[in-house]
């Protein structure tokens, strides 16, 4: 199995900050690397696909880069609903895996 | 708009088999490949397998002894089993589509069923 290695675990964060959160796979995965947003009570949301391609009607200031085995999701400036949980996972192979989450708060 | 929707038991004995499906509406289920994805309540994701609308089925080795897929084409829906079911299973069960031509990333999800195990 491919193994998703998400830092940090946790962040505290203020409104209009810049944030990045990594995601490491445990070897190659080209760029098939998604995504995800959840919040509380909800589905996980596909933010980002193909490591940098933009889901359709996600806002611009989310962003993906990286390919092979290291990959980052930046969120440009911080809005009050930004705050949420967000996963890496990659499809390269089977079985899918998901990183263990990073947990973005207020600070 | 693809929809997915969920039925099934919210609530399990250990030892038995739990039944969920999935509806799929606002598109076709043919030529994609479904999946079932659980999150134990404060935990991570962890995916179980997925089904091609021809039957095609790929499982999760960690949970592949106990798992079966299934697919209705004529009814729009696929189906997941999990037997000998124990605590260890209580989570959110979730179906999702798998993306086909750019990423194979799960681009719809229903809202998720919180099954228990417990006798």
């Amino acid at each position: 199995d491919i193994q998703m290695t998400q830092s940090p675990s946790s962040l505290s964060a203020s409104v209009g900050d810049r944030i990045t959160i990594t995601c490491r796979a445990s070897q190659s995965i080209n760029n098939y690397l998604s995504w995800y947003q959840q919040r509380p009570g909800k589905a996980p949301k596909l933010l980002i696909f193909s490591a940098f391609s933009l889901q359709s009607g996600v806002p611009s200031r989310f962003s993906g880069s990286g390919s092979g085995t290291d990959f980052t999701l930046t969120i440009s400036s911080l809005q009050p609903e930004d705050f949420a949980t967000y996963y890496c996972q990659q499809s390269y192979s089977t079985p899918r895996t998901f990183g263990q989450g990073t947990k973005v708060e207020i600070k | 708009q693809v929809q997915l929707l969920q039925s099934g038991p919210g609530l399990v004995k250990p030892s038995e088999t739990l039944s969920l499906t999935c509806n799929v509406s606002g598109g076709s289920i043919s030529s994609y490949f479904w999946s079932w994805i659980r999150q134990p309540a404060g935990k991570g994701l962890e995916w179980i397998g997925r089904i091609y609308t021809s039957g095609t089925t790929n499982y999760n080795p960690s949970l592949k002894s106990r798992v079966t897929m299934s697919v209705d084409t004529s009814k729009n829906q696929f189906s997941l089993k999990l037997n000998s079911v124990s605590a260890a299973d209580t989570a959110v069960y979730y179906c999702a589509r798998e993306e086909s031509v750019s990423g194979r990333s799960f681009d719809y999800w229903d809202q998720g069923t919180l099954v228990t195990v417990s006798s």
